[in-house]
């Protein structure tokens, strides 16, 4: 059965510090993907990245990047040099193929919080 | 703007009373579901619709309805609310079923059932 485990329930850090949230998932499927949002203190969703299981390559966006290990089913996200509005829930999701409902199952998600 | 729209964004009730969240989007998704948000426990699927007419039950089922009488819109019923269905309600759309398409998120629903 497919389960995603965000392991650190909540991360302090003092502005400027790197902050790497850790996400692993569990799937017997072979094609999946695999998400991150953000969901601020205003509560929406916000989309951060989508991989599919095919593709390993990290990535980077501004100061945001993502490690991607099939090997060790991690898909971790690391903020460089947090600012107090990276201060926000991060959910990770694994959406898969053969899952009935086109479900996206979430972790339950990391709060990190970024102190002046 | 493509987006999806839920209503209302806040809400208080009382144990028993009859509720509808709507949502509606405007994007001709043929995919919708709705989701419920709980400390600790992530998100989780209620029920879900890949077309018109076509509905089913997710991972927490129990106590809700849906329907889906037309494409764009997808509401959530709630015949009989009872406290433990307090919680922060989502619904998305993504344009099919089937894996790999992009989610679109309504802003969410706080109930309250007391």
């Amino acid at each position: 059965a497919q389960k995603v485990t965000q392991a650190q329930t909540e991360i302090s850090v003092v502005e400027k510090e790197d902050v790497t949230l850790d996400c692993v998932y569990e799937t017997r499927d072979t094609t999946y993907y695999l998400f991150w949002y953000k969901q601020p203190p205003s509560g929406e969703l916000v989309f951060l990245i989508r991989r599919n299981s095919f593709d390993e390559q990290n990535e980077i966006s501004g100061r945001y990047s993502w490690n991607f290990q099939k090997s060790t089913s991690s898909f971790n996200f690391t903020i460089t040099a947090s600012q107090v509005v990276d201060s926000a829930v991060y959910f990770c999701a694994l959406s898969e193929a053969e899952a009935a409902g086109n479900k996206l199952t979430f972790g339950g998600g990391t709060r990190v919080l970024v102190k002046p | 703007e493509a987006q999806v729209t839920q209503n209302p964004r806040y809400l208080i009730t009382v144990t028993g009373k009859k509720l509808t969240v709507t949502c509606s989007q405007n994007m001709n998704h043929e995919y919708m579901s709705w989701y419920r948000q709980d400390p600790g426990l992530g998100l989780r699927q209620i029920y879900y619709s890949m077309n018109v007419e076509v509905t089913d039950k997710g991972d927490v089922p129990e106590g809700y309805k849906v329907s889906r009488k037309e494409k764009r819109n997808f509401p959530l019923i709630l015949e009989s609310p009872s406290p433990n269905q307090t919680s922060l309600y989502f619904c998305a759309s993504s344009l099919a079923g089937g894996v790999g398409w992009d989610y679109t998120f309504g802003s969410g629903t706080r109930l309250t059932v007391v």
